[in-house]
This record gives C-alpha cells, sequence and structure tokens, in this order.
C-alpha cells in the first residue's frame, strides 16, 4: 500500500521553463511534506518543505504547493536549469512523530537544452 | 559543518557473512533514521534511535538486522548472514528536531554476491 505515490517516473523539460513535479498521497495523517533531489550513487538532498497549515512555500527557483482536499502536492521550478536534471523525490510525514519519512518512488527530471 | 559521514561507500559480501555499516550524523544532530533503496524504488523507513535509545523499529526485518547508536561513536547498522536481497543502498539521516527534515549522508552500497 503505497501512501505516497508520484505517478510520472520521468518528465522532460526544455532548459528556461517551468518543471511541475507532482505527488500524492492516501494518509490524511501527514501534515508535512518535503522534496528532496537527488543524483546518481549519493544521497538525497533536502530542497524544501510545507507544513499542511500553509498552501504554499517558496525558496528561490523552487515553489511547492499543497492541496489538502485532493491529497496533491506539486513542486515547481522556474526557470529550469540543467543543473535541476536528478530524481525527485516527494516524502511526507507527522509533523513531531517518530516516524520516518515516507517516500514516494520518485520522478526522474531531465532538462534538454 | 561536515555533513553526513556514512562508510563505507561500497561493501561486498558474500552470502552468508556480516555487514556493518556506520553512521556519523551531523553535528548536533540526535535523531538517527536508516532507510533502504532497492533498484527503481523509493527509499524506504527502517529504524530511528536517539543515543543509546532505539525509538522505532518498525520498518526493519525482524530477523538478522539490528542498529544501534551508542554515546560514543557513529550509529551502526549490523546485518547477520547476508542474503542476495539485501543489496541495496542503504542511507543514514540525522535531524536536529524529531518529525521535521532530515539530512541524508552519501549511502553504503551493499552488494552480496
Amino acid at each position: 500500500d503505497q501512501q505516497v505515490k508520484q505517478n510520472s517516473p520521468s518528465l522532460s523539460v526544455q532548459e528556461g521553463r517551468i518543471s511541475i513535479l507532482n505527488c500524492d498521497y492516501t494518509n490524511s495523517m501527514f501534515d508535512y511534506f518535503l522534496w528532496y533531489k537527488k543524483y546518481p550513487a549519493e544521497g538525497p538532498t533536502f530542497l524544501i518543505s510545507i507544513s499542511s497549515i500553509k498552501d504554499k512555500n517558496e525558496d528561490g527557483r523552487f515553489t511547492v504547493f499543497l492541496n489538502k482536499s485532493a491529497k496533491h502536492l506539486s513542486l515547481h521550478i522556474v526557470p529550469s536549469q540543467p543543473g535541476d536534471s536528478a530524481v525527485y523525490f516527494c516524502a511526507a510525514i507527522v509533523g513531531g512523530g517518530a516516524d520516518g519519512l515516507t517516500f514516494g518512488k520518485g520522478t526522474h527530471l531531465i532538462i534538454q537544452p | 559543518n561536515a555533513g553526513v559521514m556514512q562508510n563505507p561507500r561500497h561493501l561486498v559480501r558474500r552470502r552468508g557473512q556480516e555487514a556493518r555499516l556506520r553512521c556519523s550524523p551531523m553535528k548536533g544532530h540526535s535523531h538517527v533514521y536508516w532507510y533502504r533503496q532497492l533498484p527503481e524504488e523509493g527509499l524506504k523507513f527502517m529504524v530511528y534511535l536517539q543515543k543509546e535509545n532505539i525509538i522505532d523499529e518498525s520498518g526493519m526485518p525482524k530477523e538478522r538486522f539490528s542498529a544501534e547508536f551508542p554515546k560514543e561513536g557513529p550509529s551502526i547498522l549490523r546485518i547477520q548472514q547476508v542474503v542476495r536481497g539485501d543489496s541495496a543502498a542503504y542511507f543514514c539521516a540525522s535531524s536536529p528536531l524529531v518529525g521535521y527534515e532530515q539530512y541524508f549522508g552519501p549511502g553504503t552500497r551493499l552488494t552480496v554476491t
């Protein structure tokens, strides 16, 4: 039973355009959401997070949107750059809880020149 | 401020041998988490530890796997009598606060031959 789903295994976007990565979750107890970026043979790097009390959080080129009623979040990257090519993981947790993060399977973002 | 350190980066073991994976959290972080990533999968939570205590081991197989985080020294994930199915990337993460952002190490890639 996958509680965090990333339904697009890959996404190709032209350099300079907007990249939109999507994530759905089923567990209504989750109230803190995170995005990680991962290069091959490296550990995941924390990008941005959002609490369920907000519907948007922005940090530079990265913006995360949360739609609690739809149990959906998205990561927007604008403008997309070649260095953004990586696998992006969505993760969720019950904030302050003792559980580990629950991850989606990831979306491989490819930025084309 | 050094990040999360893991060693070894690569570990090859024959079936039936023991594997010991080490993790040193970021300075000032007292919460340590272990995750496993199988090929083409997301990261799966295994265990959450604080100094000298296992807080949540709900994701860890009941047999052959154990973890510790002693008062002094790194956290250790120990796999006894390894089998081919244990081949995976094992990531350690640490956080200053429970239930929020976690910061990952580079991982240990275990290959069982």
